[in-house]
């Protein structure tokens, strides 16, 4: 059972480069989100996703897209990459959406973009 | 609008020293609470959760958390640190709705450094 898994863990784009950061979960959750980390900002929430074809927006959603269409998968796609998006990216992950259920965070791809 | 605060960026105590993290929230209805953790270059891991109940919460690692409704305070707590503790240390509250919308709320963390 390994978890939330996140790949890379680290990646460095120039401006206007386009990847994929990728988020599996092999515990079978039902919800899964992206999470942005910025010093001193704690951690926002850019996407989530409550089942497999359903994708929502979060607090800080521009410049970002997701698609789910397996229960295990949840990949961010960043389609043309700024300096504001040098950050530190997690993918969580719960056992079913709109419960106080516990969030299981994985190790976080720290992105840089110059 | 929901937020959080962690007045304190940055502890620092002595090893075997008591500790305390505040936490403020402002939400209007019950409120799920969180406290997590971050260990460097690491993900976040759960130290204790507030649902209902009980307002005082056990959590791993030897630490507790109690609820005050009346300060909307969510206060981590542990009696003796050890210097494995130090990290930095989230509280968040859960929002969360019948549609199926989730999501938590942080504060900006507080950054424990332990003295040897």
């Amino acid at each position: 059972n390994a978890g939330v898994t996140q790949t890379p863990k680290f990646q460095v784009l120039k401006t206007g480069q386009s990847m994929t950061l990728q988020c599996a979960q092999d515990m079978n959750h039902e919800y899964m989100s992206w999470y942005r980390q910025d010093p001193g900002m704690g951690l926002r929430l850019i996407h989530y996703s409550v089942g497999a074809g359903i994708t929502d927006q979060g607090e800080v959603p521009n410049g970002y897209n997701v698609s789910r269409s397996t229960t295990e998968d949840f990949p961010l796609r960043l389609l043309s990459a700024a300096p504001s998006q040098t950050s530190v990216y997690f993918c969580a992950s719960s056992y079913a959406p709109g419960a106080p259920y516990e969030q299981y965070f994985g190790p976080g791809t720290r992105l840089t973009v110059t | 609008a929901q937020s959080v605060t962690q007045p304190d960026i940055h502890i620092t105590v002595s090893e075997g020293a008591s500790l305390e993290l505040r936490c403020n929230y402002s939400y209007g209805a019950t409120p799920y609470l969180f406290w997590y953790v971050q260990s460097p270059g690491q993900g976040l891991q759960l130290l204790l959760k507030y649902f209902s109940g009980d307002t005082l919460v056990q959590g791993i690692k030897g630490f507790e958390a109690e609820f005050k409704r009346s300060q909307s305070s969510f206060n981590l707590r542990k009696p003796s640190v050890h210097w494995s503790d130090a990290a930095e240390y989230f509280c968040a509250v859960g929002i969360y709705s019948q549609g199926g919308s989730e999501k938590l709320v942080f504060g900006k963390g507080t950054k424990l450094t332990v003295n040897p």
